[in-house]
């Protein structure tokens, strides 16, 4: 098993620039998520799918879109991005829907913004 | 805002000590993790305990949780190098399906 992958590792756009950033996991997962970190700080969660066609806002949903079409993938896009949206990002899946389930994360993506 | 607040934000030991962690949360929860993050990695999960048990072993873990006090600690004991890393908790909240994390415990072992 790959386990959670995330592509790209890093990433530079400009601002206004839209982009999409891709997880997939291989572990039948249901539910996945999407977090973001910064510089000394916890993850935030940004949103998350309980399963296939269903997802919902997390902490900090504001200039990001996610679907959820497949229970392999779960990709986050940015809008238009912004320099606020510097952070690295790090998707997570979790067997079934019980939100205590052990989360396995994915390595990252580096996202910085100009 | 985050539910759960670790204590202290950093810590520096040597090698064979003790290292222990605090964790603190607003709401009342079903369950709460502890994971680890190296450096510029992902996080690995590290242990769960849940709101009906007060004590659980992992190898050279020890987690305790105190629900009265909402609260949670985690002790790594005879620490080495390897350990050192990033800690956070995360809890679950009442409701929803959000896993929410500390802000994390920063411990370096020195070798």
């Amino acid at each position: 098993n790959a386990g959670v992958t995330q592509t790209p590792k890093f990433q530079v756009l400009k601002t206004g620039q839209s982009m999409t950033l891709q997880c997939a996991q291989d572990m039948n997962h249901e539910y996945m998520s999407w977090y973001r970190q910064d510089p000394g700080m916890g993850l935030r969660l940004i949103h998350y799918s309980v399963g296939a066609g269903i997802t919902d806002q997390g902490e900090v949903p504001n200039g990001y879109n996610v679907s959820r079409s497949t229970t392999e993938d779960f990709p986050l896009r940015l809008l238009s991005a912004a320099p606020s949206q510097t952070s690295v990002y790090f998707c997570a899946s979790s067997p079934g829907v019980m939100r205590a389930d052990t989360q396995y994360f994915g390595p990252g993506t580096r996202l910085t913004v100009l | 805002s985050q539910q759960g607040e670790e204590d202290p934000q950093a810590l520096s030991i040597q090698e064979g000590e003790n290292a222990t962690m605090n964790c603190s949360y607003k709401t009342s929860i079903n369950n709460l993790q502890w994971y680890r993050q190296n450096s510029g990695r992902g996080l690995v999960h590290l242990i769960l305990i849940r709101s009906n048990e007060r004590e659980k072993h992992s190898g050279r873990l020890r987690v305790t949780l105190d629900t009265s006090k909402k609260s949670s600690s985690l002790l790594i004991t005879a620490s080495r190098a390897a350990d050192t890393a990033s800690y956070f908790c995360a809890t679950d909240g009442t409701g929803g399906f959000k896993t929410i994390f500390g802000a994390g415990t920063r411990l370096f072992v020195k070798a």
